[in-house]
């Protein structure tokens, strides 16, 4: 079935400084992928679509200048978190599918804990 | 994006069956119910998914009521493995890659 690679599977990073998490699909291209946070207790929350070759769409509230995001090729996407604060300490999962898979599922990598100090 | 309703939680015993309810009262023609779940420390994982005929698979089977208004995903045999956060979620048809926006889910514990 359908892989999604996500790494690092961890970080811990200072304050000021940024980090990028990379999300690949392994045996497929994926033609949009999604970005998601996930505060301790909490749900899953959309951040960002992503699609190859364009500009990532942003979901209302999250700053699209703090969170880059690039999809320069079918397989890779990637978001970085830039100025990091504690407060973006967090869960962050992407997400891949190919329209046609669409109704078959969509793909999960398996998460970065990012820990900001 | 339509919405779903689940319980924030359940919980039952090993090798028994889990019957886990979610509404969807404001559902539209198109949309399918997918079934997500969510292990700790980890992405969430697919299920399951229906329009509007029960499914089965070799994780769980899809019951979708008549007026497809709720369904209910069964787990026939639990193991303690099955215990996550179990997401019900709506998504249409798609005429291109569509996001699927997860609510609070039902967090399922597993006695031995």
């Amino acid at each position: 079935g359908a892989v999604v690679s996500q790494h690092p599977s961890w970080v811990i990073c200072k304050s000021g400084t940024s980090v990028k998490i990379e999300c690949r699909s392994l045996d497929f291209q994926a033609t949009t992928m999604f970005w998601y946070r996930q505060f301790p207790k909490q749900s899953l929350m959309l951040m960002a679509t992503s699609n190859e070759g364009s500009k990532a769409t942003y979901e209302q509230g999250v700053e699209k200048d703090k969170f880059l995001i690039n999809h320069a090729s079918l397989t890779l996407s990637t978001l970085t978190v830039t100025s990091a604060h504690p407060e973006d300490s967090s869960f962050y999962i992407c997400s891949a599918s190919l329209t046609e898979q669409t109704l078959y599922g969509y793909t999960f990598g398996s998460g970065t804990r990012l820990t900001v100090v | 994006d339509a919405k779903t309703t689940q319980p924030n939680s359940m919980e039952s015993n090993e090798e028994e069956p889990v019957h886990l309810p979610c509404n969807h009262s404001t559902i539209s023609g198109t949309d399918y119910i997918h079934w997500y779940r969510q292990l700790p420390s980890q992405g969430p994982e697919y299920v399951i998914h229906g329009l509007t005929s029960n499914v089965n698979n070799r994780m769980a089977s899809l019951a979708i009521a008549e007026d497809r208004k709720s369904s209910t995903l069964i787990l026939h045999r639990a193991t303690l493995r099955d215990a996550a956060v179990y997401y019900c979620i709506l998504s249409s048809v798609p005429a291109e890659v569509q996001k699927l926006v997860f609510g609070q889910g039902t967090r399922l514990t597993i006695n031995p």
